[in-house]
């Protein structure tokens, strides 16, 4: 079975641009959870939903992020604008069970230059 | 803020060796969490321990959990070279809407 789905694996962008990471998440599962991953604040989560529903994006660093889903194989987190201190490692994860046992994608590593 | 905390923050041990990491949490939890991440790739769920649980076992990995002293161990049993990779503890916070927050992890290298 395929697992969680993210795209791209890798973006280079310049500071100002607009940047969309996508997500498929496992068929079936109606939970998914966008998280951050940094060196210095590790893995912080930055969004979820339930039935696509977002349920807390208090992790959401400011108004430039924003995520959606639209439906239920199907998420997106947007940057707009990009500045170099968003550069990280993006994971999307989901589960069946809210906030237990979450499946991880491959990640987006993002380089804002 | 981080609500798991492993210990160490890194690892080094022979294959064929016993590996434990430790977990310190500071609120009551419902259970906790163990994933493994690779370098470079995304984390995997190992075991979720209820906290109505004090040992739980699959394959090679124990896990135990201490709630009097809000703590939790991972121990990997006879180590591969394989098992190296970063391993995280992570509890779901309570109170509001709830969340699942990671430690920083523990950093673990088994040398062939």
């Amino acid at each position: 079975d395929a697992g969680v789905i993210q795209s791209p694996r890798h973006e280079v962008t310049e500071m100002g641009q607009e940047v969309t990471l996508r997500c498929k998440p496992i068929s079936g599962h109606n939970s998914l959870f966008w998280y951050r991953q940094t060196m210095m604040r590790g893995l912080e989560l930055l969004i979820y939903f339930n039935n696509n529903v977002p349920i807390d994006d208090s992790g959401m660093p400011e108004d430039r992020f924003s995520a959606k889903m639209p439906n239920a194989s199907f998420s997106t987190l947007k940057i707009q604008p990009s500045e170099p201190r968003d550069s990280a490692v993006y994971f999307c994860a989901s589960s069946t069970r809210g906030m237990e046992t979450q499946y991880f994608g491959p990640g987006t590593r993002l380089l804002v230059l | 803020s981080q609500q798991g905390e492993e210990d160490p923050q890194a690892l080094s041990i022979q294959e064929g060796e016993n590996a434990t990491m430790n977990c310190s949490y500071k609120t009551s939890i419902n259970n906790l969490q163990w994933y493994r991440q690779n370098s470079g790739r995304g984390l995997v769920h190992l075991i979720l321990i209820r906290s109505n649980e004090r040992e739980k076992h699959s394959g090679r990995l124990r896990v135990t959990l201490d709630t009097s002293k809000k703590s939790s161990s991972l121990l990997i049993t006879a180590s591969r070279a394989a098992d190296t990779a970063s391993y995280f503890c992570a509890k779901i916070t309570q109170g509001g809407s709830e969340k699942l927050v990671f430690g920083k992890g523990t950093k673990l290298t088994v040398n062939p």
